[in-house]
């Protein structure tokens, strides 16, 4: 099946600092969602962003799908972005998430 | 904003005990989805259910896992005879036709 690798795996910022996580995948998909896993376990959607640039906020994404990897910037970070932020892809009708990045935000 | 619903947000149960995790999908998606995540692992895959049958499935989801969308609101995902393993949050999730997936807020599992 599909590999999908994350990176950092741990991540600590002091606040207002900027981050770049990165999502790589071994094969061709259909579409690709990052997700922010709150510490009460809820999963939010960022993006879905199978290919080009989108932004919302301090939050962008930007895929290159022939190339096979994803970017989530953050920028300005609150205390509020810490959690677990997952890439996951898809591949027809079967998704696959990444390990995720965990991200601790300090004031 | 249409959401996902999923009830319970916490069930417990006696290890070889049946139990019935339920969801409600946005109204009008049409691809409906079960996942789980082990305390503190990633998010896998179990099924995908489009027009009332299963589309995909992993190796997870064997023969004491079934899906079933008995109405045409709810969405069912039923363990027949739960293992101490089985205790993970379950997620529901939906999509419609511009793709992206939508999360439930989850059931989280515990078998004693």
């Amino acid at each position: 099946g599909i590999q999908v690798e994350q990176s950092p795996p741990d991540l600590i910022l002091q606040e207002g600092a900027n981050s770049t996580l990165r999502c790589n995948f071994s094969d061709s998909v259909n579409n690709l969602q990052w997700f922010h896993q709150n510490p009460w376990g809820q999963l939010i959607n960022l993006f879905y962003i199978p290919s080009g640039t989108k932004q919302n906020g301090r939050l962008s994404a930007t895929t290159v799908a022939t190339e096979r990897y994803s970017l989530l910037y953050i920028s300005s970070s609150q205390t509020t972005d810490s959690g677990v932020y997952f890439c996951a892809v898809a591949r027809y009708q079967k998704v696959t998430f990444g390990i995720g990045t965990k991200l601790q935000v300090i004031p | 904003e249409p959401e996902v619903t999923q009830t319970p947000s916490h069930q417990v149960t006696q290890m070889g005990q049946e139990v019935i995790l339920r969801c409600v999908p946005i109204s009008n998606h049409l691809y409906f989805y079960w996942y789980r995540q082990i305390l503190g692992q990633k998010v896998e895959f179990l099924v995908s259910f489009y027009n009332n049958e299963i589309s995909e499935k992993s190796e997870i989801f064997d023969d004491q896992f079934s899906v079933e969308r008995p109405d045409g609101s709810n969405f069912t995902l039923k363990i027949r005879s739960t293992k101490l393993e089985d205790s993970a949050m379950y997620f529901c999730a939906s999509s419609g036709t511009g793709g992206g997936l939508f999360f439930g807020s989850g059931t989280q599992l515990s078998v004693l």
